[in-house]
């Protein structure tokens, strides 16, 4: 399977506090997305890193992408309670497909 | 209008119904897609449309039958569906496909019985 798979699986945390979850991959990549998800709901894009990128920032936050070692981490600074929510590596490797990695569940308490 | 719209929300459905899953986006995106998603679990894409065109089958049962009347409308009937394809049934849009994000709807909730 091309899925990638990320850690934690869960993570919990108190607002304030900086999340960082990681997604590993197994094939080359044109470039590799973050997407949240809300409980039960749709999808939201985060950010698009591409291959030749190796940090990106958006707001709170801060991708990273090591192609050598096929990973990639998104750290989320300065949580809130509303960042509460289940997060999801994808990657394009140029097939006309995302592949979703596993997620990390996110829960930022109060 | 950056919004890409599902229905119906929520669907339950004998085994022996058919019934239309509906997906409609306004941006100009060619590229669309239908994702099924198991709970706990990512989305797992079923099909791919590009220019109204067919453009990838995830080897999907004949049970599922996508059409894309149109730019902007994206169907998926269902016919004689089995209680384990009960699952949440997500549709997105790119502006093609390539180095582009994907817009999701909110899902349609389908329960097979």
């Amino acid at each position: 399977s091309q899925q990638g798979e990320e850690d934690p699986q869960a993570l919990s945390i108190q607002e304030g506090e900086n999340a960082t979850m990681n997604c590993s991959y197994k094939t080359s990549i044109n470039n590799l997305q973050w997407y949240r998800q809300n409980s039960g709901r749709g999808l939201v894009h985060l950010i698009l890193i591409r291959s030749n990128e190796r940090e990106k920032h958006s707001g709170r936050l801060r991708v990273t992408l090591d192609t050598s070692k096929k990973s990639s981490s998104l750290l989320i600074t300065a949580s809130r309670a509303a960042d509460t929510a289940s997060y999801f590596c994808a990657t394009d490797a140029g097939f006309q497909k995302l592949v979703f990695g596993t997620g990390t569940r996110l829960l930022v308490s109060p | 209008d950056t919004e890409v719209t599902q229905t119906p929300k929520h669907l339950v459905m004998g085994m022996t119904n058919k019934k239309s899953l509906k997906c409609e986006q306004h941006m100009g995106h060619r590229a669309m897609y239908w994702y099924k998603q198991k709970a706990k679990k990512p989305p797992e894409l079923m099909f791919v449309y590009s220019y109204e065109k067919l453009s990838i089958n995830e080897s999907v049962p004949s049970r599922f039958s996508p059409e894309c009347p149109n730019s902007s409308l994206l169907n998926l009937h269902l016919h004689a569906l089995q209680p384990e394809d009960s699952a949440l049934y997500l549709c997105a849009s790119s502006q093609e496909f390539g180095d582009y994000e994907q817009y999701f709807g909110p899902g349609t909730r389908l329960t097979v019985t």
